[in-house]
């Protein structure tokens, strides 16, 4: 299995331009969610998803877009760039179970926006 | 809504010694306690969970607690070694109930001077 899978895994983006972080897990989980990580912030949700079709807001969803058409694949769209939203971006899934549920990363998403 | 804080934010200890990460929750409902470890430049990745019905869990050199009447719980690094320096992330879940989300502390930066 390659687990969580990230492209592209460095991005410049001009203000205002519009862009896609594509993510792609082969473990069959339900759940998947996209965090940003900035300095001093620990990791912040952006939006999750619970299944194929369900989505839903996390910590700090302004300026970003999701959907969940497949189980597999759960992309994040930034609509119009700023520079608040360089960051690196994870995106990270988990199998669902009643108690918990373990996130496995990617390997992130170096984005800067200029 | 959800918050959890993580303290302190930087750690400084001599190879050897323990290490103590200190984390609090906001919602009662929170039942799944996972912390992560993140090396430079890389994914956080799973060291050890703790579920709401168990006090207290080991593994080798890493241990973790809860007090779920305070809302605090732990992380205990003893023996520390140099390949233990890295950022720690503390989370905390709610399961079904919450829809699987994972909101994290926003980490503890440990350091373990040979």
């Amino acid at each position: 299995n390659a687990g969580v899978t990230q492209t592209p895994k460095f991005q410049v983006l001009k203000t205002g331009q519009s862009m896609t972080l594509q993510c792609a897990q082969d473990m069959n989980h339900e759940y998947m969610s996209w965090y940003r990580q900035d300095p001093g912030m620990g990791l912040r949700l952006i939006h999750y998803s619970v299944g194929a079709g369900i989505t839903d807001q996390g910590e700090v969803p302004n300026g970003y877009n999701v959907s969940r058409s497949t189980t597999e694949d759960f992309p994040l769209r930034l609509l119009s760039a700023a520079p608040s939203q360089t960051s690196v971006y994870f995106c990270a899934s988990s199998y669902r179970w009643s108690s918990g549920n373990t996130i496995y990363f990617g390997e992130g998403s170096w984005l800067t926006v200029v | 809504g959800e918050n959890v804080e993580q303290h302190p934010s930087t750690l400084s200890v001599q190879e050897g010694d323990s290490a103590v990460i200190k984390c609090t929750y906001s919602d009662s409902a929170s039942n799944y306690f996972p912390w992560y470890k993140q090396e430079l430049g890389k994914r956080p990745q799973l060291i050890i969970d703790i579920r709401s019905n168990v006090g207290e869990k080991k593994d080798q050199r890493i241990a973790v607690t809860l007090n779920k009447t305070a809302k605090h719980f732990s992380l205990h690094i003893t023996e520390t070694q140099p390949e233990d320096s890295a950022v720690y992330f503390c989370a905390a879940s709610k399961g079904a109930t919450g829809g699987f989300k994972t909101i994290f502390g926003a980490g503890t930066r440990l350091f373990v001077k040979a």
